[in-house]
């Protein structure tokens, strides 16, 4: 079984650049995430999809994030305009969708921003 | 703000030896409790997961839950240098989606040979 594709694995861009992550989750995976991991932190939660809904996105900065789940399979994250601050790794991660399902994670997406 | 702390370590143990991993949570909600394993510059894996107070055990690894406490640990028996990483400790975000995790920063572990 494949798992969590994501591309591109490492960026770098200058700030107030556009950057955009992309992200395949494992097949018949309902529930999608996205993390953001700066170094020496845990992973921080910045959007949940359930199929192609939103069920949580309380910590995405709005104001320059963006994210989409189209048909309910692949998903996009966009950070327009960036900053220093998101400098770190974004991680996706799928699972079934119940509390103790297990979330599997994609290689992530080191992004530097200059 | 619902926290997750633990120990950032490094955490340094003889191969062999008994490691002790602790973290405690502020949501005293949370009912689901996770340790992910992270190698350096790789992405988190599950190790075990734990819902009952008391211990639950899966081969090297035994979880153990005190909610009174608010309380979780990880020992790893019989340490070796292969366990060398960080482990996350994760607690349901009680009252958010389904499969909301709360993340602590990670212990790094460090087996000696």
């Amino acid at each position: 079984e494949a798992g969590v594709a994501q591309s591109p694995r490492y960026k770098i861009i200058e700030k107030r650049q556009s950057v955009a992550f992309w992200c395949n989750p494992i097949s018949g995976h309902a529930t999608l995430y996205w993390y953001q991991q700066i170094l020496g932190q845990g992973p921080k939660l910045l959007i949940q999809f359930q199929n192609n809904g939103v069920v949580d996105d309380s910590q995405l900065p709005k104001d320059r994030f963006s994210a989409e789940r189209l048909k309910g399979v692949d998903s996009t994250l966009k950070i327009q305009p960036a900053k220093l601050e998101d400098s770190a790794v974004y991680l996706c991660a799928s699972s079934l969708g119940g509390t103790s399902d297990e979330q599997f994670f994609g290689p992530g997406t080191r992004l530097t921003v200059l | 703000q619902k926290e997750v702390e633990q120990n950032s370590g490094p955490l340094s143990v003889p191969e062999g030896a008994i490691a002790s991993l602790n973290c405690t949570y502020s949501d005293r909600g949370s009912q689901s409790f996770f340790w992910y394993r992270q190698y350096s510059g790789k992405s988190p894996e599950l190790i075990m997961f734990i819902y009952s107070n008391g211990d639950k055990e899966d081969g090297r690894f035994t979880a153990q839950l005190n909610k009174a406490s608010q309380y979780v640990s990880l020992l790893i028996r019989d340490s070796q240098p292969s366990d060398s990483a960080t482990y996350l400790c994760a607690v349901e975000n009680y009252g958010g989606s389904q499969g909301n995790l709360i993340f602590g920063k990670g212990t790094k572990l460090s087996v000696k040979p």
